[in-house]
């Protein structure tokens, strides 16, 4: 099993659309949990972390299970800038690095 | 104030031969992360510094190594190129707080490695 799964995409949605995206980890000791985007032939950027009692940032709220070890992420309203591909990334206990899903790519269309 | 830089910005090999990027972390940061991005398969963690050592270790072969120097730059060396190393190679900048990480890395914007 994966360390971080998601959901590949693409996922195309028309602006002004609400779309969701989830993602599942496997190690249960996971300690810090944050959402990225990536642009098309950029580099990743940090969205925002994920807390254990969810959190919300403008149009954008992410949501952590630890029971069934499911991070989700929620784009209201989305705009056309919000096309890119979304990175689901967990870290565990200790000085463990970064491990990165695959991403979901968001293409918004007008 | 400047990001994480890397250079070269592209570089074209040949199999079995080495290839060398560079980066240069956020002034202020400490620790360096490479990461390859293959197509298809996602970031894939290689190698881990910070001051001056070698914190963690991707599962990758031997022929992948790297360093970081005094002042907190540092250098990915990948030898005897296999055509599977093509990839754009990032790297990433943070500060560790304490004996932990804050979790947000900063990332150059890659080395596109091409092994023909």
């Amino acid at each position: 099993r994966k360390e971080v799964e998601q959901d590949p995409g693409p996922f195309n949605v028309p602006e002004g659309a609400t779309v969701a995206f989830n993602c599942t980890y496997s190690n249960s000791a996971s300690q810090s949990f944050f959402w990225y985007r990536q642009d098309c032939r950029k580099e990743p950027k940090l969205l925002m972390s994920v807390y254990s009692s969810g959190n919300e940032d403008g149009r954008f709220t992410a949501q952590l299970n630890r029971a069934s070890q499911y991070i989700s992420l929620l784009i209201r309203d989305s705009k056309l800038s919000d096309s890119a591909t979304y990175l689901c990334v967990v870290r565990g206990s200790g000085n463990t690095p970064l491990v990165f899903g695959k991403g979901t790519r968001l293409s918004v269309i007008a | 104030e400047a990001g994480v830089t890397q250079s070269p910005t592209h570089l074209i090999k040949t199999r079995g031969q080495q290839a060398t990027l560079r980066c240069s972390p956020i002034s202020g940061h400490t620790s360096v992360y490479w990461y390859q991005q293959a197509l298809g398969l996602g970031l894939q963690f290689l190698l881990w510094y910070d001051e001056g050592e070698e914190r963690n270790r991707g599962n990758f072969p031997p022929r992948f190594s790297g360093r970081q120097f005094p002042n907190y730059s540092s250098e990915l060396n990948v030898n005897a190129l296999e055509l599977e190393d093509s990839a754009l190679y990032l790297c990433a900048s943070s500060f560790l707080r304490g004996r932990g990480q804050t979790g947000e890395l900063f990332f150059g914007e890659g080395s596109r490695l091409t092994v023909l």
